[in-house]
């Protein structure tokens, strides 16, 4: 059964501060690799996906993230954090076609001082 | 907006109760997937059906049920309520059964018992 590592459990920075986000899952086949936002009271939503192709993948609201198969890991990035950026962030993998459910990680909470 | 639903949004009851959470997919999707997500054990699959049976179980206590209508809309039946069951369930959705697909998330159902 895969598993899902992610580094922080809680990060705080200023506005205009860059973001990463750790992630690392094992898995030994091919895997499909979320990024979800979860902001205060509202529902998880998807910020991006890498199903195959450029590792570096491209999502919404200025985030990407590498996908670094020798590493195992989907560190998510973005370079200029905004106050709005506060929020939960999880990680989650799904091992391949033949698995259907998504194993996320703990979640890193992420504060943004104004 | 997802265009995922789940009713109630809030749930208060007490230990040895039953209820039911509901889920509507996105218009067109065939999945529904169950998701539990509390302090101690972060977010974890539950079940999930793809146009009415059941293709993946996960993480379920033999007290939860599940089950998808001919509309596709899901119910989840919790019984013989514990304090330990207070928590989020979300429900998502998805076109496909797996493969390269993604998993729309709804609103939640936080659910808490007395």
């Amino acid at each position: 059964a895969q598993s899902v590592s992610q580094h922080n459990h809680h990060v705080i920075l200023s506005e205009a501060a860059s973001l990463e986000l750790g992630c690392n899952y094992s898995y030994g086949g091919t895997v499909n690799l979320f990024w979800y936002v979860q902001y205060p009271g509202q529902h998880l939503q998807l910020l991006l996906k890498y199903f195959s192709g450029d590792p570096l993948v491209k999502g919404i609201k200025g985030f990407e993230a590498e996908f670094i198969k020798s590493k195992f890991s989907f560190n998510l990035r973005k370079p200029s954090v905004q106050w709005s950026d506060t929020a939960e962030y999880f990680c989650a993998v799904r091992g391949g076609d033949n698995d259907y459910k998504l194993s996320f990680g703990a979640g890193t909470t992420v504060t943004v001082r104004a | 907006d997802s265009g995922v639903t789940q009713t109630p949004k809030h749930l208060i009851t007490a230990t040895g109760q039953r209820v039911t959470l509901r889920c509507s997919p996105r218009s067109g999707d065939l999945s529904v997937y169950w998701y539990q997500q509390s302090l101690d054990q972060g977010l974890q699959f539950l079940i999930q059906y793809y146009n009415g049976e059941e293709r993946a179980k996960g993480n379920i206590l033999e007290r939860f049920s599940a089950q998808q209508f001919p509309d596709l809309h899901s119910e989840l039946n919790l019984s013989s309520l514990e304090l330990g069951d207070s928590a989020l369930y979300f429900c998502a959705s998805s076109m496909l059964a797996g493969g390269t697909d993604t998993q729309y998330f709804g609103p939640g159902t936080r659910l808490t018992v007395l």
